[in-house]
């Protein structure tokens, strides 16, 4: 069965500091991996996906199929990204599967 | 022009009544989701459909639940027999069937649903 595991609920660093929000994945075919960010009092979006291999707003994820992981990197956290993020895998446009969520609190 | 649009933003409603919650895609996007958000549980999908094709309705929790899309455009989803446990924010999302937006969904606001 598809399944994608966020280890941390709660990740909590100062501003500037370097941030990685886990997640590893478990699936038999070749799914596509995203980043979902949901800021306070907003609606889920998208942050990343991992055909895309760009960064937004300076986040960074890397598909790594041997280690089946597709961790959320930041080199310096800022205020403003404190939200909740999930990670999620879908294949062939269907369902979304997600993980349980990663609140980031970046302290000042 | 907008993105999915959800009605009502909160329902309160009794143990036992039926509700109904409305979800406008994206204009274009064929593919139309419904998740549940809730505190122990986390995303969960409940339903999906793409196009003609016949829904996945393979999340859907109970025979409570059930949900239609007419014309293809504006989907319903409805809780008959409302427990405590449907108590959630339920998320409707759509997404394009090809090209390179393929796979993404843009989700709406969410229903708040409080079941007393």
């Amino acid at each position: 069965a598809q399944r994608v595991t966020q280890p941390e609920k709660l990740l909590s660093v100062f501003k500037g500091a370097p941030v990685e929000l886990k997640c590893n994945y478990s699936y038999s075919g070749s799914p596509e991996l995203f980043w979902y960010v949901q800021y306070s009092r907003q609606r889920l979006q998208l942050l990343l996906r991992h055909i895309s291999r760009e960064s937004i707003k300076g986040f960074t994820a890397d598909l790594n199929k041997g280690e089946t992981s597709f961790h959320l990197k930041k080199p310096f956290a800022q205020e403003e990204d404190s939200a909740m993020y999930y990670c999620a895998l879908t294949e062939y446009g269907n369902k979304l599967v997600f993980g349980a969520g990663t609140i980031l609190r970046v302290k000042s | 022009g907008a993105g999915v649009s959800q009605s009502p933003s909160n329902k309160v409603t009794e143990k036992g009544k039926d509700v109904e919650l409305r979800c406008d895609p994206i204009s274009g996007h064929t593919a139309l989701y419904w998740y549940r958000q809730s505190l122990g549980q986390g995303l969960e999908f409940l339903i999906y459909f793409q196009g003609n094709s016949a829904p996945d309705k393979s999340g859907l929790p109970s025979d409570r639940f059930s949900a239609e899309r007419t014309g293809g455009s504006v989907s319903t989803l409805t809780i008959q027999r409302t427990q405590q446990e449907d108590s959630a924010v339920y998320l409707c999302a759509s997404s394009l069937a090809g090209g390179p937006a393929k796979n993404i969904q843009y989700f709406g606001a969410g229903t708040r649903l409080s079941v007393l």
